[in-house]
């Protein structure tokens, strides 16, 4: 069975203070999809990155950069120099289907960025 | 291009009552999936479909339905209206195609239902 764990459930920062936000999962797939959204007030989850399990390579978009290590089963995501529109909820998902249209979401992590 | 356009915004029915909620995909897109999002259950799939057909369904009891028709636009129902219904209802169109790129989901911004 699939499970995605974030633990941090509220986590604030100062303005430009670096934050990581913690992902781990669980699957029996070898071949597994996983993803970073964030939802602002607005309600509409926002698409920011998507890994495959056959690919570790670390990617940084920007501010925005994330960890992906299968020997911990973990997908962290760290933004650099935050600013006060990074405020949201972020979840960590994860899909075993080809086409991902089955996504396993994270309970979320509320972060609120202090000017 | 217009995103992923869900009506209406809000809705508030009474217990017993149904609902159907819309969605209209990206353009072009052909896969529609619909989440339901709860502070305590979090955001759980509902189902998705594709070409007019459910090809996946979440762990949802019979009272939640949906459909497709043939210009991708999707439908949700759900008929004898429970408090717990109380959610955002999410719908995501996917991009046709295999691949990395086509694999993502395009949510909208959802349909908060009150059920009193």
């Amino acid at each position: 069975a699939q499970k995605v764990t974030q633990a941090q459930t509220e986590i604030s920062v100062v303005e430009k203070e670096d934050v990581t936000l913690d992902c781990v999962y669980e699957t029996r797939d070898t071949t597994y999809y996983l993803f970073w959204y964030k939802q602002p007030p607005s309600g509409e989850l926002v698409f920011l990155i998507r890994r495959n399990s056959f690919d570790e390579q670390n990617e940084i978009s920007g501010r925005y950069s994330w960890n992906f290590q299968k020997s911990t089963s973990s997908f962290n995501f760290t933004i650099t120099a935050s600013q006060v529109v990074d405020s949201a909820v972020y979840f960590c998902a994860l899909s075993d289907t080809p086409g991902a249209n089955n996504l396993f979401f994270g309970t979320g992590t509320r972060l609120t960025v202090i000017p | 291009k217009a995103g992923v356009t869900q009506t209406p915004r809000y809705l508030i029915k009474t217990r017993g009552q149904q609902v159907t909620l819309s969605c209209s995909p990206i353009s072009g897109h052909r896969s529609v999936s619909w989440y339901q999002q709860t502070p305590g259950q979090g955001l759980q799939f509902l189902f998705e479909y594709f070409s007019e057909t459910q090809r996946n369904k979440g762990n949802f009891p019979g009272r939640f339905s949906g459909r497709q028709f043939s210009n991708s636009r999707s439908e949700m129902n759900v008929s004898t209206l429970e408090l717990g219904d109380s959610a955002l209802y999410l719908c995501a169109s996917r991009p046709p195609g295999a691949g990395m790129s086509k694999n993502i989901q395009y949510f909208g911004a959802g349909t908060r239902l009150s059920v009193l």
